[in-house]
């Protein structure tokens, strides 16, 4: 159980364009998702914390109108990265809490996205 | 002072040794702490909660030291299939979950 999948698993657009990732928990109700950017040799790092029904929480020098999160439902969150550029090619990856154990994330298998 | 520290290694051993990781977290409210293992460009999957009374699992311990504010996982009988990245998470709640990862220690086990 505790299944989260991500999509689409990679993807490549052009500088100025809009990549919409979606995050959906499968078999549980995650009242709260994360959002992740991993760069290469580098650990995870938040960006923001979402609860199902509220604006999300970012993280500090993460900006907000670039990355527009909405968690629209218990077992849906998308981030769209908005404008975007070289700078933004990374590994991102969502996790969701609310399963058996309140305080467990489980992890979306990445979305790496390559800016042209 | 990090939130959360770690030794990025690599940590090289033969297989069979046993090694131990520590990790360190500056935040004394902290609740919940947890293992997790990534393989190289994968995603992180969490390997083991790390419990005040300690927590075993097969081959793997992890113990919680409030005092101290540190974390440690020991892996005993290492298995070639243990070269992994272990990343220390650290969960805050307060209004929100706040999740802090470390930057993770490189385990190499050689045959």
């Amino acid at each position: 159980g505790a299944v989260v999948s991500q999509h689409p698993s990679w993807v490549i657009c052009k500088s100025g364009t809009s990549v919409k990732i979606e995050c959906r928990s499968l078999d549980f109700q995650a009242t709260t998702m994360f959002w992740y950017r991993q760069f290469p040799k580098q650990s995870l790092m938040l960006m923001a914390t979402s609860n199902e029904g509220s604006k999300a929480t970012y993280e500090q020098g993460v900006e907000k109108d670039k990355f527009l999160i909405n968690h629209a439902s218990l077992t849906l969150s998308t981030l769209t990265v908005t404008s975007a550029h070289p700078e933004d090619s990374s590994f991102y990856i969502c996790s969701a809490s609310g399963g058996r154990d309140l305080y467990e994330q489980y992890f979306g298998p990445g979305t790496r996205l390559t800016v042209t | 002072r990090k939130e959360v520290e770690q030794d990025p290694g690599p940590f090289n051993v033969p297989e069979g040794a046993t090694v131990a990781f520590n990790c360190t977290y500056s935040n004394s409210a902290s609740q919940s702490f947890f293992w997790y293992r990534q393989d190289c460009r994968k995603e992180p999957k969490l390997l083991m909660s790390v419990y005040s009374s300690g927590n075993e699992d097969g081959r793997f311990t992890a113990q919680l030291n409030r005092a101290s504010q540190y974390i440690s996982l020991l892996i005993r009988d290492s298995k070639l299939s243990d070269s992994a990245t272990y990343l220390c998470v650290v969960l805050n709640s307060g209004g929100y979950q706040k999740v802090t990862f470390g930057t993770g220690t490189k385990l190499q086990v050689i045959p």
